[in-house]
């Protein structure tokens, strides 16, 4: 069965510093896709950034960047330059045909 | 163009009382998952539908769960004889297609609580 794994309950990051989220998923399909959600206090669900798996190329939005190494099975988010705004869960994601799945989140606290 | 709308916003239900949970998806969709996030915890999976259709209830519980997606209306998430255990933020989204790389849209969630 498909699973997504985030190992970071928390993380701190002093504002206008980089910080990488990590994010493992286990799967035998070939054709999935990767998202990073962002769940700010709202409870509100915001797409960060999206990856195709037939893309070797690392997905960019803005600040926030991708390392998707297919063999290993890893998908982290870097987040440059760091806002107070950035603060929120973050919720790692995978889909294939059937499913769409989400990590346990990492609580981000940018520090001023 | 309205995005996902779930109601009721809060739901209070006493032990044993059924719960509706109601998810309008985004026009033009017809695929709806719905999720159960406990505090502090990530969105668990309970089950995907497409229009009159289950796709797939893995993650729904046995007993007392049940959804359904009729071809008119909006989803419908049915908890029976709550149990203090249910209380939780249950999440609908949608999404145009069943495959690829459109991101799911979420509703603000309905969270419920069980006295």
């Amino acid at each position: 069965a498909q699973t997504v794994t985030q190992s970071q309950p928390e993380m701190s990051v002093q504002e206008a510093e980089t910080v990488t989220l990590s994010c493992t998923y286990d799967t035998s399909e070939s054709d999935y896709y990767l998202f990073w959600y962002k769940q700010p206090p709202s409870r509100q669900m915001i797409l960060v950034i999206r990856q195709e798996a037939y893309k070797q190329q690392n997905a960019t939005e803005n600040r926030f960047s991708v390392n998707f190494q297919k063999a290993a099975k890893s998908f982290s988010l870097k987040i440059s330059d760091s806002q107070l705004g950035d603060a929120a869960m973050y919720f790692c994601a995978y889909r294939d045909a059937i499913r769409y799945i989400f990590g346990t989140g990492t609580r981000l606290k940018v520090l001023a | 163009n309205a995005g996902v709308m779930q109601n009721p916003r809060h739901l209070v239900r006493r032990r044993g009382q059924e719960a509706r949970l109601r998810c309008s998806p985004m026009k033009g969709h017809s695929h709806v998952y719905w999720y159960r996030q406990l505090p502090e915890e990530g969105l668990k999976f309970m089950v995907y539908l497409q229009k009159e259709n289950i796709i797939d209830e893995s993650g729904m519980p046995k007993e007392r769960f049940s959804a359904e997606f009729p071809k008119e209306g909006p989803s419908i998430l049915r908890i029976q004889q709550v149990v203090r255990g249910d209380s939780a933020a249950y999440f609908c989204a949608s999404s145009p297609s069943g495959t690829g790389s459109s991101p799911l849209h979420f509703g603000n969630g309905t969270r419920l609580t069980v006295t």
